[in-house]
């Protein structure tokens, strides 16, 4: 079975530092990749998604993200960070049901990010 | 815009209620889904509908049920809650049939059972 893996439950960055955020998946084929974003009392907000061609991948808010097939990894990262960007992110693997009908995500366990003036 | 919205942000229940969890989407989406989310353990996939009265188990469907009636809207129930099903519940809402289908959430529904 899939299964993605956030190593780190919680980081700590000052305003300005730069930040990366680790993900590792466990899948036997190149899956499609997902960075979601939850600010604090709401749903998730889709920051980046990877599923073919170049394997650094632009999003939202000045986020990037690399996908290295040799690592079985899908970073996030961000050069200088603002205090706004204090939430939690989630990495997603994003796989069909066995119907074939559409994709299910499987989530890892999180990293709650934290910004210091 | 895709809008997800959920009938409630906070619900209180005992143990013993029949809870209903309603979700609505605004975009003509096939796909929805029920997640759960804990703390520590990110969000669990409860069920999936890909088309209206059609369903299928995620990873915990155990003391849950769906009900998908018409395709804008996906309700989750909670036969006889009990207090290891408080929570906070997430729909989201993708389309069918283009790469890397995004799935858009709604803003959740945090399940206190008494």
């Amino acid at each position: 079975a899939q299964s993605v893996t956030q190593p780190d439950i919680h980081i700590t960055v000052s305003e300005g530092a730069s930040l990366e955020l680790r993900c590792n998946y466990s899948y036997g084929a190149t899956p499609y990749l997902f960075w979601y974003v939850q600010s604090p009392g709401q749903g998730l907000q889709l920051l980046l998604k990877y599923f073919s061609g170049d394997t650094l991948v632009q999003g939202i808010k000045g986020f990037e993200a690399e996908f290295k097939r040799s690592q079985s990894s899908f970073n996030l990262r961000k050069p200088s960070v603002h205090w706004s960007d204090a939430a939690e992110y989630f990495c997603a693997v994003g796989l069909f049901f066995s119907s074939g009908s559409a994709r299910q995500l499987t989530f890892g366990s999180g990293t709650q990010l934290t910004v210091l003036p | 815009d895709v809008k997800v919205t959920q009938s409630s942000r906070y619900l209180v229940k005992r143990t013993g209620e029949k809870v209903f969890l309603e979700c609505v989407q605004d975009m003509d989406h096939e796909n929805m889904f029920w997640y759960r989310q804990d703390p520590g353990l990110g969000l669990r996939l409860i069920y999936f509908s890909y088309d209206v009265k059609m369903k299928e188990k995620g990873d915990i469907p155990e003391g849950y049920s769906v009900s998908r009636e018409k395709k804008e809207r996906f309700s989750l129930i909670l036969e006889s809650a009990s207090t290891n099903q408080t929570s906070m519940y997430l729909c989201a809402s993708s389309p069918v049939g283009t790469p890397g289908e995004t799935q858009y959430f709604g803003p959740g529904t945090r399940l206190l059972v008494l």
